[in-house]
This record gives structure tokens, sequence and C-alpha cells, in this order.
């Protein structure tokens, strides 16, 4: 049964810490792993990761793949408040099917 | 963990036609559930909200009468497509949410293409 992963469930730090969150999958036929933050409506787009090893990056936050792991983390460095929400982690297989994790909730406070 | 199934997981029409998606909860009772579209570069847009028994709430700019949602259960709720064009074509994810929860379980979305 090809399903996602998310660890932990939740979490709180205090503004400036360093957060990493985990995302594991087994997912046959995977194509692609993304990450998502979810605030109020939807789910706002992060990154998308194909091939392993290699780091996104985008301000505070990165990523990378790990597919011999089968997984990918996401850190956030100097977390902010406004980085409270959950954070989802999908991987799409090559029929385009999603398979979505059920997050991550991250609260951060001042 | 919780199971959300979309059927179909994909639909090709002819434009004119009307084309019904359904989203249902396997494991547990989905008192709201959301319909999604993706957009290019993975965005993802709510298009509704609804919660079993009453009228979905739509968002802006979503036109209620072309996507007709029902959820007329606590497992089950459909989108329906009505007069369906090509630009109409996309990925569409629907996601399920259990009574006192915060957590969305998402379906594994329909790609629907109009010719």
């Amino acid at each position: 049964e090809d399903k996602v992963v998310q660890s932990p469930l939740s979490l709180v730090v205090h503004e400036g810490d360093t957060v990493t969150l985990n995302c594991s999958y087994e997912v046959t036929n995977f194509r692609s792993l993304l990450w998502y933050k979810q605030e109020k409506k939807a789910p706002t787009f992060l990154f998308m990761l194909t091939s392993s090893g290699i780091e996104k990056k985008s301000g505070r936050l990165s990523s990378i793949l790990d597919k011999k792991e089968l997984s990918s983390i996401l850190n956030i460095t100097a977390t902010q408040t406004g980085d409270s929400a959950i954070y989802l982690c999908a991987v799409v297989d090559t029929g385009n099917q999603f398979y979505f994790g059920t997050g991550t909730s991250l609260t951060v406070i001042p | 963990g919780a199971v959300v199934s979309q059927h179909p997981s994909r639909v090709i029409c002819k434009s004119g036609t009307s084309v019904k998606i359904e989203c249902r909860s396997l494991d547990f009772q989905a008192t709201t559930m959301f319909w999604y579209r993706q957009f290019p570069k993975q965005s993802l847009m709510l298009m509704a909200t609804s919660n079993e028994g009453s009228k979905a709430t739509y968002e802006q700019g979503v036109e209620k009468d072309k996507f007709l949602i029902n959820h007329a259960s606590l497992t089950l709720s459909t989108l329906t497509v009505t007069s369906a064009h090509p630009e109409d074509s996309s990925f569409y994810i629907c996601s399920a949410r259990g009574r006192g929860t915060d957590t969305q379980y998402f379906g594994p979305g329909t790609r629907l293409t109009v010719l």
C-alpha cells in the first residue's frame, strides 16, 4: 500500500530555533515529492524534489530528497511566528496520483 | 490511517458534457470536505468547503453553478463540473476532515481532460 508518513505530528519551538521536518514514503513508481505550507486556505507550494541529494532553498527554508532512504526533510532556520502552520508532504507517482502525508503542525512561540 | 479515495482517477470528456467526481472517506466520518484545483507550478486553489448536510461554501471567483458540490453523507462528497470546457481541464483534489480535528486527509486526485 502506497503511503506517506510525516514526523513529528506536531512541534512547538521558540522563535529563532531551527526545525527539521521529516517525510518518508512508500510509493511505487515515484515521480516527485512536494512540500506545502498550509495556513488558512489552500496549501501553498514550497518545493518540488525529483532528484536525490540536490538541496532546494528558498530563504530560511530548504529541503532535500534521499531516494535511497525514501525520505525528505524540510529545514526551517531562524523560525518566526509566521512560520506557524501545517507542513504537508506529498508524493506524486508516474500516474499523477498524489499521496499526501497528514502533515506536521508547527507552532512557533515568541 | 485515514483513507480518502477519489473516483475516477482520470476522465476524458467532450466539451459541453458534465462530469461527476466522487470523494469518499473510507474509514472515518468526514464532517467537512474540501475541493481543490491544481494550477501550474504545483499550486493548489481551494474551490469550496462543504459540510455534511449543508450547502457548500465557495471561494471567491469559483462559479457555484458550474462546479456543483454535494455532501450528502458523512463519507461522500461529489463535485460535478457542468457543461465542461477545455479550460476546466485540470487536476482536482479533495480532502476530508473529521469532527473535532484539524487534520485533513487528501485524496489521490482526479485528472480531468475536456476535449
